[in-house]
């Protein structure tokens, strides 16, 4: 049983315009979700979170929204640079930014095209 | 930031052998340390919490006798694969919990192939 999806395995983005990248979860005890991304070989990187009590969360190019009602959020980076080409991992944990559980979506391979 | 170092970065040993794996936090203390296994175009699947000064808490279904966890002080964990077999090759990350805005700070992983 999946309990955070990343549905789309990949998606290329020209250089420039803005990429979305979407999470599903069905736990509705989740709440608080993470964005991390991860180049090949390495450990993922912390982009950007969310606590449920809030529907957006915005540093620099990267926007996080989260809609509670559809179990749904998604990651806005705008404008796209060759650099953002990399495997984006969505995360989720109940209990708050406190809990130490973190469950992963299988994750996105961006490829930002020059 | 917060920093954690991941030891080695690769590895590969016969069939049978032991492997550590080190981890630690380099300018914060971490109280709890996570290990993930990550396979070929998978998630990263938590395998065991690892907490300092007790024993660690495994995930279903992975053994502990396998994959033998010491939190030996605040700022180390290490993460010994016993009698490695070649179904153990894979990518293991650690991570330590830090400030609790910024998230999750991740190891540069490993990857371990038994040959």
């Amino acid at each position: 049983d999946q309990q955070v999806k990343q549905n789309s395995p990949s998606l290329s983005v020209q250089e420039g315009r803005i990429s979305i990248l979407n999470c599903d979860y069905t736990n509705s005890m989740f709440d608080y979700f993470l964005w991390y991304k991860k180049y090949p070989a390495e450990g993922p990187t912390f982009l950007i979170s969310i606590s449920s009590i809030k529907d957006k969360n915005e540093d620099g190019r990267f926007t996080v929204f989260l809609n509670k009602s559809a179990k749904h959020l998604s990651l806005h980076i705008v404008p796209s640079q060759p650099g953002d080409s990399a495997v984006y991992f969505c995360a989720a944990s109940a209990g708050g930014a406190g809990s130490y559980q973190l469950t992963f979506g299988k994750g996105t391979k961006l490829s930002v095209i020059p | 930031g917060a920093v954690v170092s991941q030891h080695p970065s690769r590895v590969i040993c016969k069939s049978g052998t032991s492997v550590k794996i080190e981890c630690r936090s380099l300018d914060f203390q971490a109280t709890t340390m996570f290990w993930y296994r990550q396979f070929p175009k998978q998630s990263l699947m938590l395998m065991a919490t690892s907490n300092e000064g007790s024993k660690a808490t495994y995930e279903q279904g992975v053994e502990k006798d396998k994959f033998l966890i010491n939190h030996a002080s605040l700022t180390l964990s290490t993460l010994t694969v016993a009698s490695a077999h070649p179904e153990d090759s894979s990518f293991y990350i650690c991570s330590a919990r830090a400030r609790a805005e910024r998230g999750y700070t991740f190891g540069s992983g490993t990857r371990l192939t038994v040959v």
